[in-house]
């Protein structure tokens, strides 16, 4: 299993870029980066997915170095509502179940 | 797209009930759906991955005659938690993905909130 490893909270302030890094010293050569993001109460959302390089969509990018055993999600200019816990995980190709073992999280606090 | 749908959304129920939360997948068909549970302050815990057609497969620890998996379809699951009790009061979600890949995001429903009085 690919465990991975994020700090556990993070604050900022509103209008900021936000960079949450993950490790994932064990991931397998055709595991994906997903990231997700859950407020209280609700399910997780997907947030962005990436195998290398840079990717990006309308509300985060993902960049992983070559050796892919981090992965940093960058949310530019939080908002307050982006307050919510922010999950990295490897997906399990080997496997090829297409479970996903969720580890803590990261809590994101935006302040005003 | 890609939107699951969990029902109910909270249910409050007397020690000794069985409560059946429905998952589904409303615009795609899902061939494996998973069911989590989570504790206050916690992370999402697997507890059983759910194949259409077939059994479901529990993970360690989690009983499969006290929290009953049925995929009958490609776009409804279901979760029977059998004779509850208040340690089974906890938050439920499903998700479900349209095949099975690491490449593959899971669709998450809203979850059910379970109250065991």
């Amino acid at each position: 299993l690919a465990k991975t490893t994020q700090p556990i909270s993070m604050d900022s302030y509103e209008g900021q870029e936000v960079n949450i890094t993950c490790s994932h010293n064990n991931i397998a050569t055709n595991d994906y980066i997903t990231w997700y993001q859950q407020f209280p109460s609700q399910g997780p959302r997907f947030i962005i997915q990436g195998y290398k390089t840079k990717v990006t969509n309308e509300v985060a990018s993902l960049f992983i170095p070559a050796d892919r055993k981090s992965s940093t999600l960058s949310l530019p200019r939080v908002s307050l509502s982006d307050t919510a816990v922010y999950y990295c995980l490897v997906g399990q190709s080997s496997s090829n179940t297409g479970k996903l073992i969720f580890g803590q999280g990261t809590t994101l606090q935006v302040k005003p | 797209g890609a939107v699951v749908s969990q029902h109910p959304s909270w249910v409050i129920c007397k020690s000794g009930t069985s409560v059946k939360i429905e998952c589904r997948s409303l615009d795609f068909q899902a061939t494996t759906m998973f069911w989590y549970r989570q504790f206050p302050k916690q992370s999402l815990m697997l507890m059983a991955t759910s194949n259409e057609g077939s059994k479901a497969t529990y993970e360690q620890g989690v009983e499969k005659d006290k929290f009953l998996i049925n995929h009958a379809s490609l776009t409804l699951s279901t979760l029977t938690v059998t004779s509850a009790h208040p340690e089974d009061s906890s938050f439920y979600i499903c998700s479900a993905t349209r095949w099975r890949g690491s490449n593959q995001p899971q669709h998450f429903g809203d979850g059910t909130r379970l109250s065991i009085l």
